[in-house]
């Protein structure tokens, strides 16, 4: 159990275009889920926190109309790159919160995604 | 904000010991977590600690807090060619170190 899918995996545009990902929880319900960057050997970065029914939360310097994050349902959440540039192009990594449905039991686990890798010609 | 430091790069060679080590700042995490990356793929869960324990065991992984130096380590028994990856550990406050990336030389 405990699974979060992304869709697409891999995506390759053309600048100017806007991009839609997809982050699933399979089999568990999500009321938060997160939306991460990581560029090449580098961290993760957070860039917002997604909760079920109400406006996405950014991190500081994360620009939310470019980012557009809608989390209609408790295991749905999108991220839209809107007007993609190629310094869009980067690895986008989801995650879910257990809210306790899991029941793997391990308090505040989050479950990520495998990722969709953007490119952005 | 919260600071999470690891160091970059290890190398070790099969059937050695690996230690990953892990410094924090942020005391008020109930759960601690090591996470894995494989190369283009997301973090999967690779264990946890609770706060108020100092070591936790799971099979080949053990997992030791030192709450006053705020000081998480891993270690991965009997390395092997599937554990090179690249190890995360993070708080509750879902800021990510740098990550360790451990190489296993066969």
């Amino acid at each position: 159990g405990a699974v979060v899918s992304q869709h697409p995996s891999w995506v390759i545009c053309k600048s100017g275009t806007s991009v839609k990902i997809e982050c699933r929880s399979l089999d568990f319900q999500a009321t938060t889920m997160f939306w991460y960057r990581q560029f090449p050997k580098q961290s993760l970065m957070l860039m917002a926190t997604s909760n079920e029914g109400s406006k996405a939360t950014y991190e500081q310097g994360v620009e939310k109309d470019k980012f557009l994050i809608n989390h209609a349902s408790l295991t749905l959440s999108t991220l839209t790159v809107t007007s993609a540039h190629p310094e869009d192009s980067s690895f986008y990594i989801c995650s879910a919160r257990d809210s306790g449905t899991s029941g793997r039991g391990v308090y505040n686990e989050q479950f990520f995604g495998p990722g969709t890798r953007l490119t952005v010609l | 904000g919260e600071d999470v430091e690891q160091s970059l790069f290890l190398s070790v060679r099969e059937g050695d010991s690996s230690v990953i080590n892990c410094t924090y700042t942020d005391s008020s995490s109930t759960y601690l977590y090591w996470y894995k990356q494989e190369p283009g793929a997301g973090l999967q869960l690779l264990t946890y600690i609770f706060s108020n324990m100092d070591m936790k065991q799971d099979q080949r992984l053990t997992v030791l807090l030192n709450k006053k130096d705020k000081h998480l380590s891993l270690r991965i028994a009997d390395t092997q060619t599937g554990d090179s990856a690249i190890y995360f550990c993070a708080g509750r406050s879902l800021v990510f170190g740098k990550g360790t990336r451990l190489s296993v030389i066969a």
